[in-house]
C-alpha cells in the first residue's frame, strides 16, 4: 500500500525568506505522480505544484519548487521569498498504479512571521 | 477558470438525519471523487466515480454512503442515517484524466448534532 509521511507538524518562516517542507513516500509502483496542495483557513485544497514520477527534471511553480529524489522516495517543496499569503496547512500527495484515489500525508502548518 | 462548486458551504444536521452534499465538477471532467476531512485531521479518500460507477470505495465509504449522478452536470453524496462521527468538511473533486491531479471544490462543513 501506498504510504505518505509528513513528519513535521510545524515550521515557521520569516516574511522574504526560504522554507522547505519535507515529504517522503512509499510506492512499489514506477509511475505516478506527487502533488503538493495548499490549504488556508478557508479549509479550501488548492493545488500548488505536481511532479510527474518519470520526469527527471523538479517541477517549478513560480516561487515554489520540488526537490525530487526518486530513488529516496523523497519530495520536498520549497518556498522561496515567503509571502504572509503562504500560511497555511501543506499535504503532500500521491496517486498512482491501479488506484483513482489520492493518498495524503498528514500535513504541515506554516506560519510566516512579518 | 473553470472550478468545482459545492453547496451547501455548511450544513448542520440532527443525528440520524439524511443529508445530500452536492457538487457541480468542472465540465469536461470524467472522474469525480468525494474526500473528507475531520477537523486537524488528514485529507480521507471516500469514493471515486467514472463512466456512472463507482471505481474505487474506502472502508469509511459503507452503506450508510452513496454517490449518483443524477444529470450531465451534479455529482450527489448522500449520507443516509447521520452519526455524530460524520462531522467533517467533505471535498469533491474532479480530474480530467486517469491517476493525474484532482481539483477540488472548497468543501462542505457537515456538522451533526
Amino acid at each position: 500500500a501506498q504510504t505518505v509521511t509528513q513528519s513535521q507538524p510545524e515550521m515557521s518562516v520569516q516574511e522574504a525568506e526560504t522554507v522547505t517542507l519535507s515529504c517522503t513516500y512509499d510506492t512499489s509502483e514506477s509511475d505516478y505522480y506527487l502533488f503538493w496542495y495548499k490549504q488556508p483557513p478557508s479549509r479550501q485544497m488548492i493545488l500548488v505544484i505536481r511532479q510527474e514520477a518519470y520526469k527527471q527534471q523538479n517541477a517549478t511553480e513560480n516561487r515554489f519548487s520540488v526537490n525530487f529524489q526518486k530513488a529516496a522516495k523523497s519530495f520536498s517543496l520549497k518556498i522561496s521569498d515567503s509571502q504572509l499569503g503562504d500560511a497555511a496547512m501543506y499535504f503532500c500527495a500521491y496517486i498512482g498504479g491501479a488506484n483513482s484515489k489520492l493518498t495524503f500525508g498528514k500535513g504541515i502548518t506554516l506560519s510566516v512571521r512579518p | 477558470e473553470p472550478e468545482v462548486t459545492q453547496t451547501p458551504s455548511h450544513q448542520v444536521t440532527q443525528m440520524g438525519q439524511e443529508v445530500i452534499l452536492r457538487c457541480v465538477p468542472i465540465s469536461n471532467h470524467l472522474y469525480f471523487y468525494w474526500y473528507r476531512q475531520i477537523l486537524g485531521q488528514k485529507v480521507e479518500f471516500l469514493v471515486s466515480f467514472y463512466n456512472n460507477e463507482i471505481s474505487e470505495k474506502s472502508e469509511i465509504f459503507d452503506d450508510q454512503f452513496s454517490v449518483e449522478r443524477p444529470d450531465g452536470s451534479n455529482f450527489t453524496l448522500k449520507i443516509r442515517s447521520t452519526k455524530l462521527e460524520d462531522s467533517a468538511m467533505y471535498f469533491c473533486a474532479s480530474s480530467g484524466q486517469w491517476n493525474t491531479e484532482a481539483f477540488f471544490g472548497q468543501g462542505t462543513r457537515l456538522t451533526v448534532v
